[in-house]
């Protein structure tokens, strides 16, 4: 079972580069690496998926090392609508109570 | 043109009452899933479907019954409600069932057992 880590929250500035870590130690061969993004009173909404390596779209980049073990969302220049719950994800999508997502991480973005 | 939408929004409701929340994506997407989301923002999977089949089944009770009527709806029927059900509830779909596929999610629905 792929149980996901992540720092419970992290306090940030705008216009700061953000670095939120996922320890995923049991992945499986299978798995993707998902992260969602959770606004108050929303439904989580997808930011970046990866598999290996590096992946990048316009709003993030997804670091993952080899091993695969961990991953890092990195969110660039951070504004106050950044204020946010990231969840990292890690499975298939019929993978069953892989897809449970852990706490999540609660990024708040100061002036 | 709402991708994934949830009704009701709010959903006040007494013990032993019998409740239905609906769900209906316009992607189509040929999987969707129910999740149910706690006070300690826990998003815990309880159900998923794939083109009207059922696929995950996770520990819920059964008083929980989802039925899938076409691939582009997936409701959700609650039996004899407890307390212990208040919590909000999110629909979600994807493409199909595989990895790789991101999940879109609804909006959510705010159950409250009193």
């Amino acid at each position: 079972l792929a149980k996901t880590t992540q720092p419970i929250s992290m306090d940030s500035y705008e216009g700061q580069e953000v670095n939120i870590t996922c320890s995923h130690n049991n992945i499986a061969t299978n798995d993707y690496i998902t992260w969602y993004q959770q606004f108050p009173s929303q439904g989580p909404r997808f930011i970046i998926q990866g598999y290996k390596t590096k992946v990048t779209n316009e709003v993030a980049s997804l670091f993952i090392p080899a091993d695969r073990k961990s991953s890092t969302l990195s969110l660039p220049r951070v504004s106050l609508s950044d204020t946010a719950v990231y969840y990292c994800l890690v499975g298939a999508n019929n993978a069953g109570n892989m897809l449970t997502f852990g706490g999540g991480t609660r990024l708040m973005v100061k002036p | 043109d709402t991708a994934v939408s949830q009704t009701p929004k709010y959903l006040v409701t007494q013990m032993g009452n019998d409740k239905s929340i609906k769900c209906e994506q316009n992607l189509g997407h040929d999987t969707m899933y129910w999740y149910k989301q706690d006070s300690k923002k826990f998003l815990k999977i309880m159900f998923s479907y794939n083109n009207k089949e059922l696929i995950i089944n996770e520990t819920v009770p059964n008083r929980f019954s989802p039925k899938s009527p076409d691939k582009a709806h997936l409701n959700l029927h609650i039996n004899s409600l407890e307390l212990g059900d208040s919590a909000v509830y999110f629909c979600a779909s994807s493409q199909d069932a595989r990895g790789g596929y991101e999940q879109y999610f609804g909006p959510g629905t705010r159950l409250t057992v009193t």
